[in-house]
């Protein structure tokens, strides 16, 4: 099965309106990166997080190893914040993923005004 | 910041050719990889290499050779291109030590006829 999982897949959002995405990992991940990749294809590096939380203007992350999980919070959709989101996991040493980030599928965000 | 750049942005290969796709890293880092995308998909790991004149295959090696001749530069070579080969390749690096971000090129879209 997947070693890491997004959801929602895909999502539609009100310009101004708040949502949050979910990654859940069934690999040991040690760290997490959350990245935008914009209509053009270009893969903008979100967060990198060990386990805990960071925020970036709008956006709000969280990384949770013990539960195997990841969030990535937006606040205030903007018509920029379109395009798709990935989550990334990195393993430990012993997991087979160390240096190595295993991606999600995917969630397709539409900000619409 | 951190810079990959990759060569060619966009390649139309005929069955049957060699393709060679370059990737070079600014960032001194150790760690290079390479990544395709399908469409509508995620990213997963094709070849991967932590130091000059040494590479290691990733998820998906099949049908891919890597070089790694120096630590700026990294080349993904397909010997005989196929059908199934078109799609987005990524190149990325990391410095692999104390931090493991890792930093996207901007792609190169293949496409096989």
């Amino acid at each position: 099965g997947d070693k890491v999982k997004q959801s929602p897949s895909a999502l539609s959002l009100q310009e101004g309106t708040n949502s949050a995405l979910r990654c859940n990992f069934s690999i040991a991940a040690t760290t997490v990166q959350w990245f935008l990749q914009n209509p053009r294809g270009s893969l903008i590096n979100l967060f990198y997080l060990v386990p805990g939380t960071k925020e970036n203007g709008r956006l709000k992350s969280a990384f949770d190893s013990k539960e195997s999980y990841s969030t990535l919070h937006i606040r205030d959709a903007q018509l920029e914040d379109s395009g798709t989101y990935f989550c990334a996991a990195e393993g430990g040493m012993l997991s087979g993923s160390f240096n190595k980030l295993t991606f999600g599928a995917g969630t397709r965000l539409a900000v619409c005004p | 910041e951190a810079a990959v750049t990759q060569s060619p942005r966009s390649k139309v290969a005929v069955t049957g050719g060699k393709v060679t796709l370059s990737c070079h890293q600014t960032n001194n880092h150790d760690y290079m990889y390479w990544y395709r995308q399908d469409t509508g998909h995620g990213l997963r790991l094709i070849h991967y290499s932590y130091v000059a004149d040494s590479t290691e295959k990733g998820d998906i090696p099949d049908g891919y050779k890597a070089s790694r001749p120096s630590q700026e530069n990294f080349s993904l070579i397909l010997e005989l291109a196929s059908l199934s080969q078109t799609a987005v390749y990524f190149c990325a690096s990391s410095d692999g030590q104390a931090n493991t971000e890792v930093f996207f090129g901007k792609g190169t879209r293949l496409t096989v006829v």
